[in-house]
């Protein structure tokens, strides 16, 4: 068991670009989230997919976020036309199906300055 | 709706001193409730959870919490500072009216004073 491991771990990029996290969950676990962190506040969840279907998407999401699980695996989050916002931490959570009352297992996370 | 409210944005103590972090939940059916430690620039780490049974959970580190239902609280605790504790420390709950999403307060940094 390696843990969740997340690439890139810092990603500076100008206004207006594109970028692509990668998230690799624990390998047995079905469940992986999405979360976004600001300095100060705690994680702010953004996307959910349990396998390769995403089950549950925030509202507060704009449309220049997406994100894949294609493969019931590793997952991506994609960002496009970047804002001086979207500026924060990226953080990429697993849990196993099996219990409610797991934990999340977090990686290490991403983290996004757009200049 | 579910929320978590952790009293204090920051926390100091000195080493060797008491740490006393507050979280209050509010939930209308059992909760889970989880305490999680993040250090600069790195994910979160779960230092302990309750689930069902034993109500004072012990954790990792010498960190230890304790569920009281009736004050809809779970503060953590540990009896002595250590200098390594210098963290953000982070409340959780998840239940099934959240559809088991963890729901999270907003942190509070513990400082430690040598």
């Amino acid at each position: 068991d390696t843990g969740v491991s997340q690439n890139p771990r810092h990603k500076i990029t100008k206004r207006g670009q594109n970028v692509t996290f990668r998230c690799d969950p624990i390998s047995e676990h079905n469940r992986l989230y999405w979360y976004r962190q600001t300095l100060g506040q705690g994680p702010e969840f953004l996307t959910y997919f349990q396998n390769e279907a995403q089950l549950e998407k925030s509202r507060l999401l704009s449309d220049r976020f997406s994100a894949e699980r294609p493969k019931g695996s590793f997952s991506t989050l994609e960002i496009q036309r970047t804002e001086q916002g979207d500026s924060a931490m990226y953080l990429c959570a697993s849990r196993p199906w099996a219990g409610v009352n797991t934990e999340a297992f977090f990686g290490q996370g991403t983290r996004l300055t757009v200049v | 709706a579910q929320s978590v409210t952790q009293l204090g944005s920051h926390v100091s103590v000195s080493e060797g001193a008491l740490v006393l972090l507050r979280c209050n939940y509010s939930s209308s059916v059992p909760p889970y409730l989880f305490w999680y430690v993040q250090y600069p620039n790195q994910g979160l780490q779960l230092l302990l959870k309750y689930t069902t049974g034993a109500t004072l959970v012990k954790g990792i580190n010498g960190f230890e919490a304790e569920f009281k239902k009736s004050e809809t609280s779970f503060h953590l605790t540990k009896p002595s500072a250590h200098m390594s504790d210098a963290a953000e420390y982070f409340c959780a709950v998840s239940d099934m009216d959240s559809n088991y999403q963890l729901i999270w307060g907003a942190g509070t940094k513990l400082i430690i004073k040598p």
